[in-house]
């Protein structure tokens, strides 16, 4: 079964350095996302990438993140100076077009800045 | 703007009781409705959705859950759990129109004990 892969599955960082995640997403799969987690809260949306550009971004994607599609398989997440509150779970998604379509979520990358 | 609220973070219930997991959500306009399920240090799976029709939605692992228009709800039900329920519980809505952006309730932790 196709699935969407992320990695590290923990990486720890100093404040102040640039982290970079990575996700495979479903390879037929047209749409992709980044979500969040901080410890004891909701999963939130932070971007949806489309046909090589941002789709839509929430309030939380600010200057200091960044989505790249390097390739035809990678779909990575950089956040440039890492600070003591973006420490969370990650989650990459993939989906193909249309909002009545599965999102195929990652098992998700935990992000500790210390 | 659209919310979720999962009224319980903890759900605990014996081996093949029945259990409800609670959902509402307030949104303006009409939604699709989603339950993921995350299992211990994995990702986000889909277990159902409602998109229109019939307001009984089945899905895998023998859960169901209704769609309430008039009261908001989509609760999630099983008449019988296992062991192997135990896992965080999200229940999620998008708009038609905003493809897979979802948002998300904080989650309920279903702990299914002997």
């Amino acid at each position: 079964e196709p699935e969407v892969t992320q990695t590290p599955s923990h990486q720890v960082t100093q404040m102040g350095q640039e982290v970079i995640l990575r996700c495979v997403p479903i390879s037929n799969h047209l749409y992709f996302y980044w979500y969040r987690q901080i410890l004891g809260q909701k999963v939130e949306f932070l971007v949806s990438f489309y046909n090589n550009e941002i789709s839509e971004k929430s309030e939380i994607f600010d200057d200091q993140f960044s989505v790249e599609r390097p390739d035809g398989s990678n779909f990575t997440l950089k956040i440039r100076s890492t600070k003591l509150e973006d420490s969370a779970m990650y989650f990459c998604a993939s989906s193909e077009p249309g909002a009545n379509t599965e999102a195929f979520f990652g098992q998700g990358t935990r992000l500790t800045v210390v | 703007a659209q919310s979720v609220t999962q009224l319980d973070s903890q759900v605990p219930v014996f081996e093949e009781a029945p259990v409800e997991l609670r959902c509402n959500y307030s949104s303006s306009v009409s939604v699709y409705l989603f339950w993921y399920v995350q299992y211990p240090n994995q990702g986000l799976q889909l277990l159902l959705k409602y998109l229109s029709g019939s307001t009984l939605v089945k899905g895998i692992n023998g859960f169901e859950a209704e769609f309430n228009k008039s009261q908001t709800s989509f609760h999630l039900r099983k008449p019988s759990v296992h062991i192997s329920d135990t896992a965080e519980y999200f229940c999620a809505v998008n708009s038609p129109r905003r493809y897979s952006t979802l948002t998300f309730g904080k989650g309920t932790m279903l702990l299914v004990s002997p």
